[in-house]
């Protein structure tokens, strides 16, 4: 059965700190994802990746970045929290095809106080 | 650009009734996907059904169908049936054929089955 796997539920992070999502997914796809999810604003993407070392920006990257070393881990970095990242955070996975869904993981709650 | 509208931020149903959940898109590309996905208090997404630019038929998934009417550009969910289960927030999404997985999400509908 499909599983990703984001490190944790639930994450309280101070201002200006370093924060590390990470996620994991076992089922070799390709193409992994971050997205933001934000009420009224629906799902964001923050970052793509379709290989190992490969990556792409999506439509709010500002304040992130990513790494992907492995096929099956796919990292959000923060570098310097702020506030207006305080959000859901949810990773995906998927195969490549048009007709390919993504796979999502259960979501980190990020609170940056 | 690629863009989903989903202009019912809220709809209520009577458990064993049908309900529409609304989803218009819009591209100049031709071909392209389009995704439903069902997200629970609990936080999961959770995919639902998948219908192709170029699909001749509606999709169907059990209870799950798909309203693609490709001229207005719109891609209603249609739930048959509904259980108090069905209570969740609601996602349309689209995919264009560009070789990246780029999704395009709505704003989402809650919808709420009441017994």
């Amino acid at each position: 059965d499909v599983k990703v796997t984001q490190s944790s539920r639930y994450l309280v992070k101070r201002t200006g700190e370093k924060v590390f999502l990470e996620c994991v997914q076992d089922m070799d796809h390709e193409n992994m994802f971050w997205y933001r999810q934000d009420p009224g604003l629906g799902l964001r993407l923050i970052y793509f990746s379709y290989d190992v070392k490969m990556k792409e920006k999506g439509d709010i990257p500002e304040g992130y970045s990513v790494s992907r070393e492995k096929k099956e881990r796919f990292s959000l970095i923060l570098e310097s929290a702020s506030t207006n990242q305080t959000s859901m955070y949810l990773c995906a996975s998927s195969l490549t095809g048009v007709n390919q869904p993504q796979h999502f993981g259960d979501g980190t709650r990020l609170s940056i106080l | 650009a690629q863009k989903i509208t989903q202009t019912q931020p809220g709809m209520f149903v009577q458990e064993k009734e049908a309900v529409t959940l609304d989803c218009t898109y819009d591209t100049s590309d031709p071909s392209y996907g389009l995704f439903w996905y069902k997200q629970p208090s609990s936080g999961e997404m959770i995919f639902l059904i998948y219908q192709g630019s170029y699909d001749q038929q509606n999709a169907t998934e059990g209870r799950y169908s798909l309203n693609f009417q490709k001229a207005r550009k719109s891609a209603n969910l249609v739930i048959s049936a509904s259980q108090l289960g069905d209570s969740a927030m609601y996602f349309c999404a689209m995919v264009l054929n560009t070789g990246f997985q780029k999704l395009v999400f709505g704003t989402g509908t809650r919808l709420l089955v009441s017994p």
